[in-house]
């Protein structure tokens, strides 16, 4: 069956470093890919999403790319804050369902 | 006030007690989800619906169960409850492959 794979946690990074999370997926056919975050306390939100290879999806500063050839949708930011701390989840829509990753808790130290 | 309303934040039962757990939308989305997150496990799908006459298991169902009461309303249920059910669970509401998620519910188990 289809399923996400990203890279486990915790990361920790100082503020304005640089970061990479690493999400690989399994699937038939061409499912949409998102990255959704979830900061303290509160339910998962979508970060950004691409629908077909090489799509580049952005958001808040975010950055990720569907790559078909490895893959892959990594998600970048080139310098990230303080208020990033949060749990980041990659996932891909099966049919009318969405599977999620296990997630990947990013600490920014000030 | 929120699109995914979920009733309530936290709740501490005892096991073999009955519990439901309340999620109402105003998205006006026809699809309604619940999940449960377990550290470590990511994001598991217990029960989902794609209108009010239409309910499906998800990979976790055993022990669980739901009432699509309205549109706008789906609540989950255990039966009889079980230390290891111990979980943050969440509902979703979709549209179009985007999932909008509700706060969450600490449901703990003694």
């Amino acid at each position: 069956g289809n399923s996400v794979t990203q890279m486990e946690g915790p990361v920790t990074l100082s503020e304005e470093a640089f970061l990479t999370i690493n999400c690989t997926y399994t699937a038939t056919g061409y499912p949409s890919l998102f990255w959704y975050v979830q900061y303290p306390g509160e339910g998962l939100q979508l970060l950004l999403k691409a629908t077909k290879a090489d799509d580049k999806g952005s958001n808040k500063g975010f950055e990720a790319t569907y790559r078909k050839e490895t893959t892959s949708f990594h998600l970048e930011k080139g310098s990230v804050q303080v208020s990033d701390s949060a749990v980041y989840f990659c996932a891909l829509s099966e049919g009318d369902k969405i599977i999620f990753g296990k997630g990947t808790r990013l600490h920014i130290l000030p | 006030d929120a699109d995914v309303t979920q009733t309530p934040r936290n709740r501490i039962t005892k096991t073999g007690k009955r519990i439901m757990l309340e999620c109402s939308q105003t998205k006006g989305h026809d699809r309604m989800y619940w999940y449960r997150q377990d550290p470590g496990l990511g994001l598991r799908l217990i029960y989902y619906s794609f209108d009010v006459k239409d309910i499906n298991k998800g990979e976790i169902s055993d022990g669980y169960s739901v009432s699509r009461q309205a549109q706008a309303k789906f609540s989950l249920s255990l039966e009889s409850a079980i230390p290891n059910q111990t979980a943050l669970y969440f509902c979703a509401t979709s549209m179009l492959g985007i999932y909008t998620f509700g706060s969450g519910t600490r449901l703990t188990v003694v």
